[in-house]
Order: structure tokens, then sequence, then C-alpha cells
């Protein structure tokens, strides 16, 4: 079984500071990695993905990838109210046909 | 370009009764996915299409659930005899190829009273 594992805060920074969100998975094999957005009563939208070992930028946010610990992150800095979602952490592993999802962490900025 | 659609985008049903749920991925997209979310969980796959077969249905939960995608553009989600535990969010996404990243639709918010 492929885990994904996700804290699920909430977690609540204030405006302007970095919000850091953690994932880790349990297939060593696992290749491609997801972040996506949601916001409440919406679905899931793509704003990152890593291949990767290191650091991907993409504006306010970063994605950071360590396979040999097993371990994806994402920093959005100068977080805005607007950033206020859950985020989902997704895997794909070769032989998967499908994502593995995390259950998300809630993130709060406060104005 | 237009993203994936998905129809209806809330449906109540009694329990025992059929559901039709649709998608119309990203044109162009071959790759098509179901998946159902709950409240407070991550989505869990259902069902994943390549052109027009079903390559990979290991996720449905048993023989109630069923999916079809004729022409290799729209798939239609069926589920028989309804019970209250399908109530849920189905996700449709779609992706340009397996290895590609996977967009979602709206969702259909599925009710069963």
């Amino acid at each position: 079984q492929k885990e994904v594992e996700q804290n699920s805060g909430p977690l609540s920074v204030p405006e302007g500071a970095i919000a850091s969100l953690n994932c880790t998975y349990s297939d060593r094999g696992s290749q491609s990695f997801f972040w996506y957005r949601q916001y409440s009563g919406k679905s899931p939208e793509l704003i990152m993905f890593i291949y990767s070992n290191g650091d991907k930028e993409d504006g306010r946010f970063t994605a950071q990838l360590n396979k040999a610990s097993q371990y994806v992150s994402l920093l959005i800095r100068d977080s805005q109210p607007s950033d206020s979602a859950t985020y989902l952490c997704a895997v794909w592993s070769p032989g998967a046909n499908n994502l593995f999802f995390g259950t998300g962490t809630r993130l709060t900025v406060i104005p | 370009g237009a993203g994936v659609s998905q129809t209806p985008s809330n449906k109540v049903t009694e329990k025992g009764k059929y559901v039709e749920l649709r998608c119309d991925p990203i044109s162009g997209h071959t790759a098509l996915y179901w998946y159902r979310q709950s409240l407070g969980q991550g989505p869990e796959f259902l069902i994943y299409f390549q052109g027009t077969g079903a390559a990979d249905d290991s996720g449905l939960p048993n023989d109630r659930f069923f999916a079809v995608r004729p022409e290799g553009s729209v798939s239609t989600l069926k589920i028989q005899r309804t019970e209250r535990g399908d109530s849920a969010v189905y996700l449709c996404a779609s992706s340009a190829g397996l290895y590609n990243e996977q967009f979602f639709g709206p969702g259909t918010r599925l009710t069963v009273l």
C-alpha cells in the first residue's frame, strides 16, 4: 500500500510570512510529485510538480524534493490571505496508473 | 482553453436508485481518471481510462460501480443501487498521458438519502 502522509494542520501563518508544508511518502520508487491547492467546496488545482531532487521555484512557490529521505515540501513565500486553503500532496510511482494523495494540510494565512 | 467539465454539479438521490455522472475532459487528453473524495480526505482513485478502454479499474469499490468512455472523450460513471456510503464528491481528471500532470474538473457532489 503506497502511503502519503501530511500533517492535517491547521497551519496558521501571518500574512507576509513563509508557509512550509510537508509530505512524506512510503514508496521509495516514486518518481513524480505534485502539489494541489483546494479551496473549500472546490476541486483540487495543480500548483506545482517536481520530478528531480532539489528545489523548483515558480513565483512565490518553491517545491523541494529529497528522494533519499522520501520527503517533499512546498514553501509559500509572502503568504497572502488568498493562499488559505487545503494543500494536497500527490505522488506517482512506476507501475501505478493513478496518483496517491495525502489527506491534505489546511493552511490559514492571518491578515 | 476549456478545462475539465463535470455534470451535474450536485446530485441528490434516494438509496437504491441509479445515477450517472458525466465527465468531459480537456480536448486532446487521452488519459481520464475518476476519483472520489470524502470530507477531510484526499481523492481516492476509482478508475483510469487510456483512450476508450478502462486500463485500470482496481479502485472501484464493488460491482455497483461502472464507468465507460465509448469514444475516447466523454466518460460516464454509473452507480447502481446507491447506498448512503456512496455519498461523496466524485472528481474527474484528465491528462495528456499517464505520466503527465492531471487536471481536475469541478466535481459532482453526490448525496444519497
